[in-house]
């Protein structure tokens, strides 16, 4: 059974048109990651909360934003997406930060932008 | 700086053959190196992880083993299949992340 939950799998929008990507988890781990994977790159991390404390990274674009409702749901909310924005948006989970937990993936949302 | 080198970025080899993936880090304090295999169009999976304390791990086909001197570590695959055909990610963890090398697309030829 998934254990990080990923919907949509893929997600047309429109130029400047808001999206919300969704991640849910049963683990009930503390932490959750955003990333953006581009077509033969590397996942880039993109910010994580630690229970509700959010971080970004600092080369995220303001474009970029995050919540975190509850332990189980993560959303990445990109408020006006551009061409560039296209990607594979990964959420990934760990059981704490200090202790170098695995991360957990989830199979992601592909988003294409019209 | 947060930096994880990759090599090769491909790698074909025989069936049966084995494979060797090499990665660098640039923070000493790092202290913790998971391989993440990544086929296409699906989630990256964790397929073994290494800690600063040991300096080789084993499952099965797969190896891992750690220089913590000359900050490096590298990922052993014996007895190549197929199946084992996909995109290879190292990574080592910063502070509270994990930075990720560029990938290696491993070919196993039939």
């Amino acid at each position: 059974d998934a254990m990080v939950i990923q919907n949509p799998r893929y997600q047309v929008t429109q130029f400047g048109k808001p999206v919300t990507l969704s991640c849910s988890q049963t683990l009930n781990h503390n932490v959750m990651y955003w990333y953006q994977q581009k077509s033969s790159q590397a996942p880039k991390l993109l910010f994580h909360y630690y229970d509700k404390d959010f971080n970004n990274e600092a080369d995220t674009p303001d474009n970029f934003q995050s919540r975190r409702p509850n332990t189980s749901f993560c959303f990445l909310d990109i408020r006006s997406p551009g061409l560039g924005d296209a990607a594979m948006y990964l959420c990934a989970t760990s059981r704490d930060l200090a202790d170098n937990q695995p991360q957990h993936f989830g199979d992601g949302t592909r988003l294409s932008i019209l | 700086g947060e930096n994880v080198e990759q090599h090769p970025s491909t790698l074909s080899v025989q069936e049966g053959d084995s494979a060797v993936i090499k990665c660098t880090y640039s923070d000493s304090a790092s202290n913790y190196f998971p391989w993440y295999k990544q086929e296409l169009g699906k989630r990256p999976q964790l397929i073994i992880d290494i800690r600063s304390n040991v300096g080789e791990k084993k499952d099965q086909r797969i190896a891992v083993t750690l220089n913590k001197t000359a900050k490096h570590f590298s990922l052993h695959i014996t007895e190549t299949q197929p199946e084992d055909s996909a995109v290879y990610f190292c990574a080592a963890k910063y502070g509270n992340k994990l930075v990720f090398g560029a990938g290696t697309i491993l070919r196993v030829k039939s």
